[in-house]
């Protein structure tokens, strides 16, 4: 069974749109990852939280986990074609296993 | 500084053939992870290590798979005898403590 899943499962935006890809558990997080991959390429660390209630930002992203520590959001505002991507959200299960959501494949069109 | 380097990049067999995926992870990073990633079931860990010693292998599909860390700075993933499911990109990854860095990825495919 699988224990993140990610929302929506693919998403095409048309550029200088605001977009929102979410990552829900079942159980409480220790940590959680977000990630980015290009087609043909590795995964690329973008934000880590660990703390209920924390917001992150990194230029136009920005990533929040809820109080209870079971739901992640990835907001990307004014997106650009080079947003796209596979964004996946990893998390600590046991705190040191990191499994990895099923990914929210993005396209940005001019 | 070089990041995780895996080997090789593509790798094409026959069924029934074995299949070894390379990987050397970051210097001073000691834990190390191998993912398997497909369409149907994203990205699935397979095992890791922690300071060469492996922890948790419940991801391990069957029998067929087998993963070695004979030293800090090299593991394998091993397939024998391979089959067309296994078909995959393999990525292996390394960490000091939580953050993961990812190698490129090995393209594999089993005819």
């Amino acid at each position: 069974s699988q224990e993140l899943e990610q929302s929506p499962q693919s998403l095409i935006v048309q550029e200088g749109k605001n977009l929102t890809i979410n990552c829900t558990s079942s159980k409480t997080l220790y940590g959680l990852y977000w990630y980015k991959q290009k087609y043909g390429e590795g995964l690329i660390f973008l934000m880590m939280l660990q703390k209920g209630g924390e917001e992150k930002s990194h230029e136009k992203i920005t990533a929040k986990l809820d109080e209870k520590k079971q739901q992640s959001s990835l907001h990307i505002t004014a997106s650009q074609p080079s947003h796209a991507g596979i964004y996946l959200c990893g998390a600590d299960i046991n705190t040191d296993k990191l499994i990895f959501g099923t990914g929210t494949r993005l396209q940005v069109f001019p | 500084d070089a990041g995780v380097i895996q080997s090789p990049r593509h790798e094409v067999t026959e069924m029934g053939q074995e299949v070894t995926l390379r990987c050397k992870p970051i210097s001073g990073h000691n834990s190390l992870f191998w993912y398997r990633q497909t369409m149907m079931r994203g990205l699935e860990l397979l095992i890791y290590f922690n300071n060469n010693v492996p922890i948790d292998d419940s991801g391990m599909p069957e029998d067929r798979f087998s993963a070695k860390m004979p030293n800090a700075s090299f593991s394998t993933l091993k397939i024998q005898p391979s089959e067309p499911r296994d078909s995959a990109v393999y990525f292996c990854a390394s960490t000091p403590s939580q953050k993961l860095f990812f190698g490129s990825g090995t393209q594999l495919s089993v005819l």
